[in-house]
């Protein structure tokens, strides 16, 4: 059973500060998904990642992917207050066929910018 | 900017009833799937939909539920005797793809239900 483990659960950070949540999955993937969800919304897609060492940028978010070690990072540089919400990463797995979309989610990061 | 739209956005339904939640994807996606999120739980995958047929689906997607495709836009997700464990949001997605270049996930903003 794929199990995909984010940390931290809780992220308290003031404006202007660096920071990383980490995804850590466990089973051979090269797909992992970051997606950002605000109090009550929906889910919104932010990165696609499709191979070991891919990384996109959008903003002041960077997503990273390391498929050996299993793990993805999505690094918060210079915080606004903006960037306040629910973030989940998901994993597709590996097994190909009919497992296209179906995404095991972490637990999410609930991340809060202060002044 | 399309987008994949969901009806109702909450129902409140006694246990025991039916419930359809209804979803219509983004109109060139071929690729359709329900996710549920349990409030303050993470969000869990409940079946995916292809070609008119179910390509796979999770434990929780048990007899009660069923999925349909009754026309060339619409996607709806049954649930035959509701519980009250059955309260969530429900999450309707969608994706143009199935191989995974570039493959995005689209998800609608939820309908919301509560079984009393």
């Amino acid at each position: 059973e794929l199990k995909v483990e984010q940390n931290p659960l809780f992220l308290s950070m003031q404006e202007g500060k660096n920071y990383t949540i980490y995804c850590n999955y466990s089973t051979t993937s090269d797909r992992l998904y970051w997606y950002r969800q605000d109090p009550g919304k929906s889910l919104e897609s932010l990165f696609v990642l499709l191979s070991n060492g891919a990384v996109k940028q959008e903003g002041r978010l960077m997503a990273s992917l390391d498929t050996k070690a299993r793990l993805s990072t999505l690094h918060i540089t210079a915080a606004v207050h903006d960037l306040s919400a629910t973030y989940f990463c998901a994993v597709e797995p590996n097994a190909g066929g009919t497992s296209y979309g179906k995404l095991t989610f972490g637990q999410g990061t609930i991340l809060t910018v202060h002044p | 900017e399309p987008e994949v739209t969901q009806t109702p956005s909450h129902q409140v339904t006694q246990m025991g009833q039916e419930v359809i939640l209804r979803c219509v994807p983004i109109s060139n996606h071929l690729y359709f799937y329900w996710y549920r999120q349990i409030l303050g739980q993470k969000v869990e995958f409940l079946v995916s939909f292809y070609n008119n047929e179910i390509s796979e689906k999770s434990e929780i997607f048990d007899d009660q539920f069923s999925v349909e495709r009754p026309d060339g836009s619409n996607f709806t997700l049954k649930i035959r005797s509701t519980k009250l464990e059955d309260s969530a949001m429900y999450f309707c997605a969608s994706s143009e793809y199935a191989v995974s270049s570039g493959n995005t996930i689209y998800f609608g903003e939820g309908s919301w239900l509560t079984v009393v």
